[in-house]
């Protein structure tokens, strides 16, 4: 078992929709949790990055951690064609200096 | 404010050659990683430097080495180049005693023929 799982996808939806990304893990010892966004051929851009269980939100963004269920979401209301990329979740035990694990990524298609 | 800053941007080698990529930091960041993403895969961490002293390492052979400069900037090196070594690879840079996490630079792909 990997240490963090992560649907590939691709998984296709239509302009406006409400979108959910979801990544679970199996070591309790991750403490930070972060969702990134990649473009084709791009580095990743840093989109939410928390700390232990709970919700935060940034604009049409909304990330949720689950700690007792090692489970995190990513939530994307009113999702746009500029929106499809591939998604990956990381976490750290720590902050600044911790290595990142990530999972796989899961490709999002937004159509017009 | 300059982000994380790579180059080459691509680059094609051949089996038994060696590379070395290079990586600027963030302003203000003080340690770099370096990851390798393999097609369809999610980033491997391979190794983190501070204070010019290679602080963590992940499952990668003696073949990847790196150093790190007064200024903080990087370089990765790879020796006798495989096939399987084909990957975009990724600088990140962080600031060690921050809460913040590590902010990723474009990348440079890598093409072993």
């Amino acid at each position: 078992q990997k240490e963090v799982e992560q649907d590939p996808g691709p998984l296709s939806v239509p302009e406006g929709a409400i979108v959910s990304l979801n990544c679970t893990y199996s070591n309790s010892a991750f403490q930070y949790f972060m969702w990134y966004r990649q473009y084709s051929r791009k580095g990743p851009e840093l989109l939410m990055y928390t700390y232990s269980s709970g919700n935060k939100e940034d604009g049409r963004f909304t990330a949720q951690v689950d700690k007792s269920s090692k489970y995190i979401s990513l939530f994307i209301r009113d999702s746009q064609p500029s929106d499809s990329a591939t998604y990956l979740c990381a976490m750290s035990m720590n902050s600044g200096y911790s290595t990142l694990t990530f999972g796989k990524g899961t490709m999002l298609l937004v159509s017009p | 404010d300059a982000g994380v800053t790579q180059s080459p941007t691509h680059l094609i080698k051949t089996r038994g050659q060696q590379v070395t990529l290079r990586c600027s930091p963030k302003s203000g960041h003080d340690t770099v990683s370096w990851y390798q993403q393999a097609l369809g895969q999610g980033p491997q961490f391979i190794f983190q430097y501070y204070e010019e002293e290679e602080r963590q390492r992940g499952n990668f052979p003696d073949r990847f080495s790196g150093h790190q400069f007064p200024n903080y900037s990087s370089e990765l090196n790879v020796n006798a180049l495989l096939l399987g070594d084909s990957a975009l690879y990724l600088c990140a840079s962080s600031f060690l005693a921050g809460q913040e996490t590590q902010y990723f630079g474009p990348g440079t792909r890598l093409l072993v023929l």
